[in-house]
C-alpha cells in the first residue's frame, strides 16, 4: 500500500466551479501535508502546506485535513483555464526521517 | 528569491554511459531529497540527506546509482551505467529540518537514455 493515495483523474471542471481534489495517507503518525501543483514538464510547485484538522484557506485554495479519517482535500474555488495542471498530495512520515511521499497526482482540467 | 539550482536541465545520454546531475539547495536548507519522476507517475524518493548523512536510500537502485553531499551543501546524484529504464525527471528538493517543513523543488533534469 502507498502511503499517500490519489485518485489520478482526469478531474474535469467548468470555469467558475470548484474544483475538489481528494487524497488519503496510511500513516496514522503523519502529522504535516502539502499540496503541490506541477504543470507539464515543470517541477512541482508549493501551493499550501496544512497540519492541523480543519481547513487552511489561502486565496482561491482551502486545503482541508481530517485526521481521525486520514484524509486530505484540496478546493479550488473559481476555477480558471490557468488553474489546468497536475495537483500533488504529499505528507512526511512521522519517523525519525520524517520522509516526504507523494501520491501519483490528480489531472485537472479546467474547461472554458 | 532563493531558489534550488539543478543543473543540467536536459540531457540525453546513450545506454551504458556515466550520467550525473547537480543539485545545490535553498541556503539553510539540512534536507535535500533527490526524486525521480515517471512521466504519468508522482515523485519517488530516491534518497533524503540530512547535512551529509543519507537518512533514506532505501529506493535507491545502489548497484548503478550513487549520490553523495559531501560537504552538507550541493549534492550529486550518478547513474552508472544508464538504462533505458532510466528515462524519468529527476528531481531535486530541499528544505528545513523538521516534521512542519516545507520542500521547495528545482527545475529538474529531464534524462532521456537512447
Amino acid at each position: 500500500q502507498k502511503e499517500v493515495e490519489q485518485n489520478s483523474g482526469p478531474l474535469s471542471v467548468p470555469e467558475g466551479a470548484i474544483a475538489s481534489l481528494n487524497c488519503t495517507y496510511s500513516d496514522r503518525g503523519s502529522q504535516s501535508f502539502f499540496w503541490y501543483r506541477q504543470y507539464s514538464g515543470k517541477s512541482p510547485e508549493l501551493i499550501m502546506s496544512i497540519y492541523s484538522n480543519g481547513d487552511k484557506e489561502d486565496g482561491r485554495f482551502t486545503a482541508q485535513l481530517n485526521k481521525a479519517s486520514q484524509y486530505v482535500s484540496l478546493l479550488i474555488r473559481d476555477s480558471q483555464p490557468s488553474d489546468s495542471a497536475t495537483y500533488l498530495c504529499a505528507g512526511r512520515l512521522s519517523n525519525t526521517g520524517n520522509q516526504f511521499y507523494f501520491g501519483t497526482g490528480t489531472s485537472l482540467t479546467v474547461i472554458p | 528569491e532563493a531558489e534550488v539550482a539543478q543543473s543540467p536541465r536536459y540531457k540525453i545520454t546513450e545506454k551504458s554511459q556515466a550520467v550525473a546531475f547537480w543539485c545545490d539547495p535553498i541556503s539553510g536548507h539540512a534536507t535535500l531529497y533527490w526524486y525521480r519522476q515517471i512521466l504519468g507517475q508522482g515523485p519517488e524518493l530516491l534518497v533524503q540527506f540530512q547535512d551529509e548523512s543519507v537518512v533514506d536510500d532505501s529506493q535507491l537502485p545502489k548497484d548503478r546509482f550513487s549520490a553523495e553531499r559531501l560537504k552538507g551543501v550541493d549534492s550529486t546524484l550518478k547513474i552508472q551505467p544508464a538504462e533505458l529504464g532510466d528515462s524519468a525527471m529527476y528531481l531535486c528538493a530541499s528544505s528545513l529540518t523538521g516534521t512542519f517543513t516545507e520542500a521547495f523543488f528545482g527545475q529538474g533534469t529531464r534524462l532521456t537514455v537512447v
